[in-house]
């Protein structure tokens, strides 16, 4: 079993539309978890962090925790054609507190 | 800050040739990492180090690949002789307490 999995998609929303991206992970002791954003040919970018249960709000991205199900997602609403990429869910673990990625799951917003 | 430094940006390179990346990490931070990304593989991490020392390498796949920091401020990633299946995306990526920060990457390609 991969320690953080992704559905790899593609998925594909049309725009003005929520899109919504799943991630689950194997080490129930992780504390911290993240997710970046990576458009083709560059390099992956934080775009939201979450440390407890529940819900965070940055604009038009919520992040969402359950730590008893494993599961953190992203939601990311009235999506539009620039949030088009590739979107890494990272997990911190390990005793240097290293991130474990997954495999990432591409998004396409159509216009 | 100029964020992370990685040079050179594109290597292209015959099979059996030594080749060195380099990576000038964000000032202050203490942890340095490199990954190597490819579709088949998504991000990897290679080796990292903290203050550095080299603290895990588990992830570099074979010994013709090796890394060193001489000093806070530049480390390099060393392939010698390098495949074709060494072709990817590599990247070095710096950390201020959890958030993890990217260099553009080398994209290399070895014929």
């Amino acid at each position: 079993q991969k320690e953080v999995e992704q559905n790899s998609g593609p998925l594909s929303v049309p725009e003005g539309a929520i899109a919504s991206l799943n991630c689950t992970y194997s080490d129930r002791g992780s504390q911290s978890f993240f997710w970046y954003r990576q458009y083709s040919g560059k390099s992956p970018e934080l775009i939201m962090s979450i440390y407890s249960n529940g819900d965070k709000e940055d604009g038009r991205f919520t992040a969402q925790l359950n730590k008893a199900s494993q599961y953190v997602s992203l939601l990311i609403r009235d999506s539009q054609p620039s949030d088009s990429a590739t979107y890494l869910c990272a997990v911190v673990s390990g005793s240097a507190r290293q991130l474990t990625f997954g495999s990432g799951t591409q998004l396409t917003v159509l216009p | 800050d100029a964020g992370v430094i990685q040079s050179p940006r594109h290597e292209v390179t015959e099979m059996g040739q030594e080749v060195t990346l380099r990576c000038k990490p964000i000032s202050g931070h203490d942890y340095l990492f490199w990954y190597r990304q490819t579709m088949m593989r998504g991000l990897e991490l290679l080796i990292y180090f903290n203050n550095n020392v080299p603290i895990d390498d588990s992830g570099m796949p074979e010994d013709r690949f090796s890394a060193k920091m001489p000093n806070a401020s530049f480390s390099t990633l060393k392939i010698q002789p390098s495949e074709p299946r060494d072709s990817a995306v590599y990247f070095c990526a710096s950390r201020e307490g959890e958030t993890q920060y990217f260099g553009p990457g080398t994209r290399l390609l070895v014929l």
